[in-house]
């Protein structure tokens, strides 16, 4: 059964802070990694991951993935009050199926 | 990115009733679309996945009488909860994903049964 592991479940910061989420996996037939940002509502899409090494960058946000070692991180930098929310890291399998991990609950505080 | 769309955003029903929700993908042909559910505080858990003009293949344990799904064209599937109970009270959210790109989200639709 595919797995997605998050750490921390939760991390309160300063605005300010750097943080790292973490996301370790186990999945038969990965295709992706994906990074989500959810709010009151539906997740909204940060980042796909398909190869190893790659940092893949959007403002603040980055990301890169580790396909020997299954994990992924996402470093949010100079951390402001509107990106607390959840985090969610997905796998994709080969039959492009989603499981998600559940999720970091960042709060960051001004 | 890609717009993905929900119909209603919340709904109320009475107990017994069925209730229908649609999902369009505004700007772009969805080969695949994903239903999910997700109860307070807990992650997405896949109910189906849709693809058009086939039948939808549902996870273990849902009911696929209960959780119709249907996806008749490229740009909309729908889900209808069929007598409906308080225990299918939830956020229901639907993706839409083309070819190899990455799937994007609806808002949800939050649907309480009373």
């Amino acid at each position: 059964e595919d797995k997605v592991v998050q750490s921390p479940l939760s991390l309160v910061v300063h605005e300010g802070d750097t943080v790292t989420l973490n996301c370790s996996y186990e999945v038969t037939n990965f295709r992706s990694l994906l990074w989500y940002k959810q709010e009151k509502k539906a997740p909204t899409f940060l980042f796909m991951l398909t190869s190893s090494g790659i940092e893949k960058k959007s403002g603040r946000l980055s990301s890169i993935l580790d396909k020997k070692e299954l994990f992924s991180i996402l470093n949010i930098t100079a951390t402001q009050t509107g990106d607390s929310a959840i985090y969610l890291c997905a796998v994709e399998a080969s039959n492009y199926k989603l499981t998600f991990g559940k999720g970091t609950l960042l709060t960051v505080n001004p | 990115g890609a717009v993905v769309s929900q119909h209603p955003s919340r709904v109320i029903c009475k107990s017994g009733t069925s209730v229908k929700i649609e999902c369009r993908s505004l700007d772009f042909q969805a080969t695949t679309m994903f239903w999910y559910r997700q109860f307070p505080k807990k992650s997405l858990m896949l109910m189906a996945t849709s693809n058009e003009g086939s039948k939808a293949t549902y996870e273990q344990g849902v009911e696929k009488d209960k959780f119709l799904i249907n996806h008749a064209s490229l740009t909309l599937s729908t889900l209808t909860v069929t007598s409906a109970h308080p225990e299918d009270s939830s956020f229901y959210i639907c993706s839409a994903k083309q070819g190899n790109y990455e799937q994007y989200f609806g808002p949800g639709t939050r649907l309480t049964v009373t």
